[in-house]
C-alpha cells in the first residue's frame, strides 16, 4: 500500500542550526501539507502546497519556515535558525486531487528536538 | 471559523467496557467534512473514518461506530467492548470544502484501557 515517507524519523539540532525535514509524498497526489504538534498538544496546520506553490499557511508559518518541492517527488520543510520552541513532532501528509476532501494521508512524523 | 472541541481530555475504562468520545464542531459552511484519527504511543497518525456534512448515516466497523448528529454539531466515537490495544489519543477533525482542505484537528482525547 501507498504511504508517505518522511526522514529522518528523529532529528537533534542545536538552537539557531537550520534543519530540513523531508518527505516523500505518494506519487499520484498533488496536494501536500506541512503539520505541527508540540508534544501533548494538538496537530496544528502550518501550510498547504498545491502547484508548486504555498495556497494557504498558518499564523505560525512565519519567514522562519518555507517549503519545497525540489525534484517533483520530495516535498521538503526548511526551518531557519531554530528555537527551542520549535522543538515539536511534525508531520507531512498528502491528498490526492479530484474528490474533494478525500481522506489525507499522513507520514510517520519527524520528531524535531532543538538543544 | 473553523473549530473542533473535544471536551475530554483523558478517559480511562476498564477493558471490554464501551467508551464514547465526544466532538463537536463549528464551522459556517453547509459542506465539510469530519474526521477521526488515532495517534498511538508510537506517534504516528491512523486515519480511523471521514464523514461529509451530507451523509447523517451512522457507521459501524466492527468495535468502532460514528454518531453524526448535524443538528447538535457533534461527531462521537464510541469503542464498544475496549481492548488494551485501542490506548491512544484520539483526535477528531473538519475540513471545510475549499480550495486547500486542509484539516484542523480538537485538542484530542487520550484514552487509557485498563487491563
Amino acid at each position: 500500500e501507498p504511504e508517505v515517507t518522511q526522514t529522518p524519523s528523529h532529528q537533534v539540532t542545536q538552537m539557531g542550526q537550520e534543519v530540513i525535514l523531508r518527505c516523500v509524498p505518494i506519487s499520484n497526489h498533488l496536494y501536500f501539507y506541512w503539520y505541527r504538534q508540540i508534544l501533548g498538544q494538538k496537530v496544528e496546520f502550518l501550510v498547504s502546497f498545491y502547484n508548486n506553490e504555498i495556497s494557504e499557511k498558518s499564523e505560525i508559518f512565519d519567514d522562519q519556515f518555507s517549503v519545497e518541492r525540489p525534484d517533483g517527488s520530495n516535498f521538503t520543510l526548511k526551518i531557519r535558525s531554530t528555537k527551542l520552541e520549535d522543538s515539536a513532532m511534525y508531520f507531512c501528509a498528502s491528498r490526492p486531487t479530484g474528490e474533494k476532501n478525500t481522506e489525507a494521508f499522513f507520514g510517520q512524523g519527524t520528531r524535531l528536538t532543538v538543544v | 471559523a473553523q473549530k473542533v472541541t473535544q471536551a475530554q481530555t483523558e478517559i480511562s475504562v476498564v477493558e471490554k467496557e464501551d467508551v464514547t468520545l465526544d466532538c463537536v464542531y463549528e464551522t459556517r459552511d453547509t459542506t465539510y467534512y469530519l474526521f477521526w484519527y488515532k495517534q498511538p504511543p508510537s506517534g504516528e497518525l491512523v486515519f480511523l473514518i471521514r464523514r461529509n456534512s451530507f451523509d447523517e448515516q451512522n457507521e459501524i466497523s466492527g468495535r468502532y461506530s460514528w454518531n453524526f448528529q448535524k443538528s447538535t454539531s457533534s461527531f462521537n466515537f464510541t469503542i464498544t467492548a475496549s481492548q488494551v490495544v485501542d490506548s491512544a489519543v484520539y483526535f477528531c477533525a473538519l475540513s471545510e470544502a475549499g480550495r486547500d482542505d486542509k484539516i484542523i484537528f480538537g485538542k484530542g482525547t487520550r484514552l487509557h484501557i485498563l487491563p
